[in-house]
């Protein structure tokens, strides 16, 4: 366990509203993740931050923004979600000095 | 681009034999792999990590061979267990340490 929690876990919403997810961890690390995970895609990262306010792109980023306005929170909007979207989304952070990274329980979220 | 290639087979054991799980890398760059277990619901679990200066690496009933030769990665998993069903994923770091490249999984199944 890497201290990571996700918020919230399961969220069912409509298309067009914004939905945002919650990536909190509590050890004070400086890189953090969002993937989504769908069958026959994998893991597929969309976003990172390497520090507070330092945000970057990753594969998948298109309709999707981040914010990290403090090192523990790391939030994911969809300003308009759609269908595509339905998807698991995972956060992770990366361990201190280390290449590993370690993951958070995941939020389902279905876009109806 | 190059990315970590890893066929979506099913693997199925008996309880008490032994699990190999191969996973096939196309970047020559990468010098960190990692695998993961996740379990249905879940998010991915940090089993072992390898660097490319090394060909194996042993941990609790696991084992990672790194083939560089052939660009091959595996995961051997001694005694299987019920416990151990899940799926299994590679990762590598091509990226300078920040980012990470995911397989696709192999589903380990375990009879009793």
């Amino acid at each position: 366990d890497a201290g990571i929690t996700q918020s919230p876990r399961h969220k069912v919403t409509e298309t067009g509203t914004p939905v945002t997810l919650r990536c909190h961890q509590t050890e004070n690390h400086r890189y953090m993740y969002w993937y989504r995970q769908d069958p026959g895609h994998g893991l597929r990262l969309i976003h990172y931050s390497y520090g507070v306010k330092d945000t970057d792109k990753g594969e998948v980023s298109d309709g999707y923004s981040v914010s990290r306005s403090k090192t523990e929170d790391f939030l994911l909007t969809l300003e308009s979600a759609t269908s595509s979207q339905t998807s698991v989304y995972f956060c992770a952070i990366k361990w201190g000095s280390t290449d590993t990274q370690y993951f958070g329980p995941g939020t389902r979220l279905t876009v109806l | 681009g190059e990315s970590v290639g890893l066929h979506l087979p099913t693997l199925s054991v008996q309880e008490g034999d032994n699990s190999i799980i191969n996973c096939a890398y196309s970047n020559s760059a990468s010098d960190y792999f990692i695998w993961y277990k996740q379990e249905s619901g879940k998010g991915p679990q940090f089993i072992i990590d390898i660097r490319s200066n090394m060909d194996k690496r042993q941990g609790q009933r696991v084992t990672v061979l790194l083939n560089k030769t052939v660009k091959h990665l595996s995961l051997q998993i001694a005694a299987t267990q019920p416990g151990d069903s899940a799926v299994y994923f590679c990762a590598e770091n091509a990226n300078a340490g920040n980012m990470l490249t995911f397989g696709g999984g192999t589903r380990l199944m375990v009879k009793p």
